[in-house]
């Protein structure tokens, strides 16, 4: 089935560490996108990827990292400089510009 | 300002009742417009995706109003599965920028 793949969906991370999430999508999609969301928050964007091998900053990207050297996969790096990495972490997908988001089924980090 | 901005509720409403809110944008390049479901610590889903002219969908009806800058959603005899965090999506050039959600919850 087509789909959007993040893992793991749990991750603990100690104090100081860097950590990467995982996202895979095979709906050949060209651009990708990485959200943090916060108890009762909305979703905040990190990073996001039009096409292979560029990526923009988002509204929150300090701390974090990404690549992109396949079309199919965008993982995020939360690094120790990120003062506050305890969310639930959503990867999302679209094909193009003014069409929907297909979003995985997000990772929940936290620092302990 | 928030460039996507709603009433974040709660609306808590019986079974059967019609239940309506609305989302504001700032951007008025905004081009495409899109409501989205979220159960408690599950991922965004589409519900549905908002036209110019407003559509429906069963129980669901969006409306657009671009010279006021709002979207609104109404939903129709609603079920207790309809509980859920709306949220509000607005697309600018190259990216999505979500509303905070409004909370829904239909009692029995």
């Amino acid at each position: 089935d087509g789909g959007i793949t993040q893992s793991p969906k749990y991750l603990f991370r100690k104090e100081g560490q860097n950590v990467t999430l995982s996202c895979e999508q095979n709906l050949n999609h060209d651009a990708m996108y990485w959200y943090r969301q916060d108890p009762g928050q909305g979703l905040r964007l990190i990073y996001y990827s039009q096409i292979v091998n560029d990526f923009q900053k988002g509204d929150i990207a300090e701390g974090y990292s990404v690549s992109r050297e396949k079309k199919e996969s965008f993982p995020l790096t939360v690094t120790s400089a990120q003062k506050n990495p305890t969310a639930f972490y959503l990867c999302a997908s679209r094909g193009q510009l003014n069409t929907e988001a297909f979003f995985g089924q997000g990772t929940r980090l936290t620092v302990v | 300002r928030k460039e996507v901005e709603q009433d974040p509720g709660p609306f808590n409403v019986p079974e059967g009742a019609t239940v309506a809110f609305n989302c504001t944008y700032s951007n008025s390049a905004s081009q495409s417009f899109f409501w989205y479901r979220q159960d408690c610590r599950k991922e965004p889903k589409l519900l549905m995706s908002v036209y110019s002219s407003g559509n429906e969908d069963g129980r669901f009806t969006a409306q657009l109003n671009r010279a006021s800058q709002y979207i609104s959603l109404l939903i129709r005899d609603s079920k207790l599965s309809d509980s859920a965090t709306y949220l509000c999506v607005v697309n600018t050039p190259y990216k999505l920028s979500f509303g905070a959600g409004t909370t829904v919850t239909v009692r029995a």
